[in-house]
């Protein structure tokens, strides 16, 4: 079975700074999807950027972008020039690639609060 | 438009009493999700459907049925509700494996 762990439960940054949350997961798969999630106070989840395994680039999205390490099982979410809507739980997700269904396995989510 | 839609928002309800909660997604994908975020956001999913067909079913009590009428729909029944079962509850779609979720408003669970 897939595990993520995210260490960090609660972090907080300064507006206008970057913040780097970590993912690591366990797996025994080599083909498999990476996903990060935002949830804001408004409770919709949206998603922030995806990552494909077989991919050596890591992702980005405007302010966010990803340290992928494969071999390390790590997949990190930086977050620059913070702004206060950043503020949000964040969701790091697992998908393995060979599922007719696409089963996530989400880790336990980081509480991100940007200060003004 | 909204892409996942959840009916009720808010559901509050007396233990014993049973439910249900309706999910649609006009995004034309082929799979569904339920989902249930606990008190402690911990987020695990329950049951998936790929083209009607129930494809995950977690560890979840037979109290909790899932029901596919069409691959843009999938209902959530709970029978004989208990104070656990207090929680958010999500819907989520998406169009194949590897792909991501899309997911609904959440339907925020109350027992008493």
């Amino acid at each position: 079975a897939q595990t993520v762990t995210q260490s960090q439960p609660e972090m907080s940054v300064q507006e206008a700074e970057t913040v780097t949350l970590s993912c690591t997961y366990d797996t025994s798969e080599s083909n498999y999807y990476l996903f990060w999630y935002k949830q804001p106070p408004s409770r919709q989840m949206i998603l922030v950027i995806r990552q494909e395994a077989y991919k050596q680039q890591n992702a980005t999205e405007n302010r966010f972008s990803v340290n992928f390490q494969k071999a390390a099982k790590s997949f990190s979410l930086k977050i620059s020039d913070s702004q206060l809507g950043d503020t949000a739980m964040y969701f790091c997700a697992f998908m393995k690639q060979r599922t007719n269904a696409g089963k996530s396995t989400f880790g336990d989510g980081t509480t991100l609060t940007v200060k003004p | 438009d909204t892409a996942v839609s959840q009916t009720p928002k808010y559901l509050v309800t007396q233990m014993g009493n049973d439910k249900s909660i309706k999910c649609e997604q006009n995004l034309g994908h082929d799979t569904m999700y339920w989902y249930k975020q606990d008190s402690k956001k911990f987020l695990k999913i329950m049951f998936s459907y790929n083209n009607k067909e129930l494809i995950i079913n977690e560890t979840v009590p037979n109290r909790f049925s899932p029901k596919s009428p069409d691959k843009a729909h999938l209902n959530l029944h709970i029978n004989s509700l208990e104070l656990g079962d207090s929680a958010v509850y999500f819907c989520a779609s998406s169009q194949a494996q590897g792909y991501e979720q899309y997911f609904g408003p959440g339907t925020r669970l109350t027992v008493t």
